[in-house]
């Protein structure tokens, strides 16, 4: 069985600084790990994924995330966050064993920019 | 090119009664997705539809919840007999493919709330 922890909840930053939300997972087979953002009201927008090849991979705006099988993680980083980024981010995790889109996710991290 | 809709967005119910989601996945795709998320939690796998199929229900209560996607029209998750744990907002996903990795487009939710 798969599980993710995403290890805050909570993540407050002001503008301009920069961020890293954690996600660590846990699954005996090879996976595939995605981070969504969710913006109050709407449902979740894929920001980046990992599927194979690089283990760094990158989103249009400005999000970039590394897999690390050793240490099982898939944090989230971003060198400079604006408020727009103020959002709920989820992790989350599929492998060879599910059917493909029956994924796994993290409770969330709400990312807070301030002024 | 509409993405994928959901209705309604907000829906009331009272204890004992029926609730009735939709969700017209977006065109060309035949994969639909429904997810669970209660209030301070991630997404909960409920139910993996293709046309006129379900795959996967493993994540669906045995008791009180169905789901459908008929070969026209929206799929459909329905919930007989509401109680106040119902509440939550539900989500329904769809992809054109269930490939491994495939990137599921997200609506923006029915929140339930049983009074």
């Amino acid at each position: 069985a798969q599980s993710v922890t995403q290890l805050d909840s909570q993540v407050p930053v002001f503008e301009e600084a920069p961020v890293e939300l954690r996600c660590n997972y846990s699954s005996s087979v090879s996976v595939y790990l995605f981070w969504y953002v969710q913006y109050p009201n709407q449902g979740l927008q894929l920001l980046l994924k990992y599927l194979s090849g690089s283990t760094l991979v990158e989103s249009i705006n400005g999000f970039e995330a590394e897999f690390n099988k050793s240490q099982t993680s898939f944090h989230l980083r971003k060198p400079s966050v604006h408020i727009s980024d103020t959002a709920e981010y989820f992790c989350a995790v599929s492998d060879d064993n599910t059917n493909a889109g029956k994924s796994t996710f993290g409770d969330g991290t709400t990312l807070t920019v301030k002024p | 090119n509409a993405g994928v809709m959901q209705n309604p967005r907000h829906l009331v119910r009272r204890r004992g009664q029926e609730a009735r989601l939709r969700c017209s996945p977006m065109k060309g795709h035949s994969h639909v997705y429904w997810y669970r998320q209660l209030p301070e939690e991630g997404l909960k796998f409920m139910v993996y539809l293709q046309k006129e199929n379900i795959i996967d229900e493993s994540g669906m209560p045995k008791e009180r919840f169905s789901a459908e996607f008929p070969k026209e029209g929206p799929s459909i998750l329905r919930i007989q007999q509401v109680v106040r744990g119902d509440s939550a907002a539900y989500f329904c996903a769809s992809s054109p493919s269930s490939g491994i990795g495939e990137t599921q487009y997200f609506g923006p939710g029915t929140r339930l709330l049983v009074l």
